[in-house]
């Protein structure tokens, strides 16, 4: 089976401008979480979507963040107007019972 | 609210010598336990998994942790290392009442394996 598809995988913005992430999740996992790595630091959850719909998205860090899942297939992360601080590593990952199945990430550097 | 403890941020170990990774969590409720590792321009794999029953899991490269309730502790030990075993590795917990089931991690140990 195909994995979790993000892209893409590298990213390079100025701040200020407008970047959206993708993720395609493992086919009929209703459960899509995503996460988010800085500077070394520990992988901070952002959202879980259930299906088309926000479960939890009390890890988002502010409102220049959204998310979407367009019929509860691949999901979107935004990020208007970016800022230095949101550079870092964002992962997505579906999920069906306790198998989490991870994407490689996309590398977002904001310059 | 979950927490995890990585103690060691970075590890430095000789070929096929042993090492363990110590991984401590904080939850006052039940937990399902995990170790991911991400190899060098990779994203995250899982190595091995405590759900239930025997509280030793060994993973398929010779990897083993084992869940201790009363010390709070999932250490990930192999007797001997590879050069190929370079990478980062990550403790995660998550709960096991609802359906959330989001991810609590680490810090995230760095383990270099040196020739």
């Amino acid at each position: 089976e195909a994995g979790v598809t993000q892209f893409p995988s590298h990213s390079v913005i100025e701040k200020g401008q407008t970047v959206t992430l993708r993720c395609d999740p493992i086919s009929g996992h209703d459960n899509l979480y995503w996460y988010r790595r800085v500077m070394g630091k520990e992988i901070k959850f952002l959202l879980h979507f259930v299906k088309e719909s926000k479960q939890d998205e009390s890890g988002m860090p502010n409102n220049r963040f959204l998310a979407e899942r367009t019929g509860g297939t691949y999901s979107t992360l935004k990020v208007q107007p970016a800022e230095l601080e949101d550079s870092g590593v964002y992962f997505c990952a579906s999920r069906q019972g306790t198998g989490y199945t991870f994407g490689s990430g996309t590398r977002l550097t904001v310059v | 609210a979950q927490s995890v403890t990585q103690l060691d941020s970075q590890v430095p170990v000789f070929e096929e010598a042993p090492v363990e990774l110590r991984c401590n969590y904080s939850s006052s409720v039940s937990v399902y336990l995990f170790w991911y590792v991400q190899y060098p321009n990779q994203g995250l794999q899982l190595l091995l998994k405590y759900l239930s029953g025997s509280t030793l899991v060994e993973s398929i490269n010779g990897f083993e942790a084992e869940f201790n309730k009363s010390q709070t502790s999932f250490h990930l030990r192999k007797p001997s290392v590879h050069i190929s075993d370079t990478a980062e590795y990550f403790c995660a917990v998550t709960i096991i009442s609802g359906s959330a089931r989001q991810l609590t991690f680490g810090s995230g140990t760095q383990l270099t394996v040196l020739p």
